[in-house]
């Protein structure tokens, strides 16, 4: 089936615009992540949604950033005024989270959205 | 807090020979531990992962062990082979209550496999 597509996978933005960034989850998966991946780096947290629950923002490095999720489905990360430490692989991923807490499924992960600001 | 530590950063071994990677987490309500492999370029993808019910999970070359009394889990990978050669990433997740199902990563081990 299909997996998580992100869109575009390349942006290339001038420092100071802003930029947006979508990801369209796997159908049926109510968890939705935001990470970021410096090159060499490992997954740094920005964002997350969980069905109609208020989102985790804990990871978003600054208010420049802020995420939305339409529907319980899409979304998208928003960059205001891009910085050229925002360049980076912005990757999303779903799950599908059970009932009742006691059952997890893993992450799966679309193919991302390299942001480079020049 | 949620905190995961892993070891080593990076990890070179001769093909055929074993490879471990740890990680230990300070929240005793973790409870769901997965191992991720991202190639160079790819993304990130599930690989093996163990819960908390059980101390051993294994798949082919591949095997995870838990200790929830000392808070780690370690990757095995035997007869490696040059196709290994991957970032690898342990994982944290907490359920089971609360609000917060938050995964949170480890910083990678940059495994190479030399021929």
């Amino acid at each position: 089936g299909a997996g998580v597509s992100q869109s575009p996978s390349n942006k290339v933005t001038e420092k100071g615009k802003d930029v947006e960034l979508r990801c369209d989850p796997i159908s049926g998966h109510t968890a939705l992540y935001w990470y970021r991946q410096s090159l060499g780096q490992g997954l740094e947290f920005l964002i997350y949604f969980q069905g109609n629950s208020a989102p985790d923002k804990s990871g978003l490095p600054s208010d420049r950033f802020s995420a939305e999720r339409t529907g319980g489905s899409v979304s998208t990360l928003t960059i205001q005024r891009t910085q050229q430490e925002d360049s980076a692989v912005y990757l999303c991923a779903s799950s599908l989270v059970g009932g009742g807490g006691s059952y997890n499924s893993p992450l799966h992960f679309g193919n991302g959205t390299r942001l480079t600001v020049t | 807090g949620e905190n995961v530590e892993q070891h080593p950063s990076t990890l070179s071994v001769q093909e055929g020979d074993s490879a471990v990677i740890k990680c230990t987490y300070s929240d005793s309500a973790s409870n769901y531990f997965p191992w991720y492999k991202q190639e160079l370029g790819k993304r990130p993808q599930l690989i093996i992962d163990i819960r908390s019910n059980v101390g051993e999970k294994k798949d082919q070359r591949i095997a995870v062990t838990l200790n929830k009394t000392a808070k780690h889990f370690s990757l095995h990978i035997t007869e490696t082979q040059p196709e290994d050669s991957a970032v690898y990433f342990c994982a944290e997740y907490i359920t089971g209550g609360g609000s917060n199902y938050k995964l949170t990563f480890g910083k990678g081990t940059l495994l190479t496999v030399n021929p």
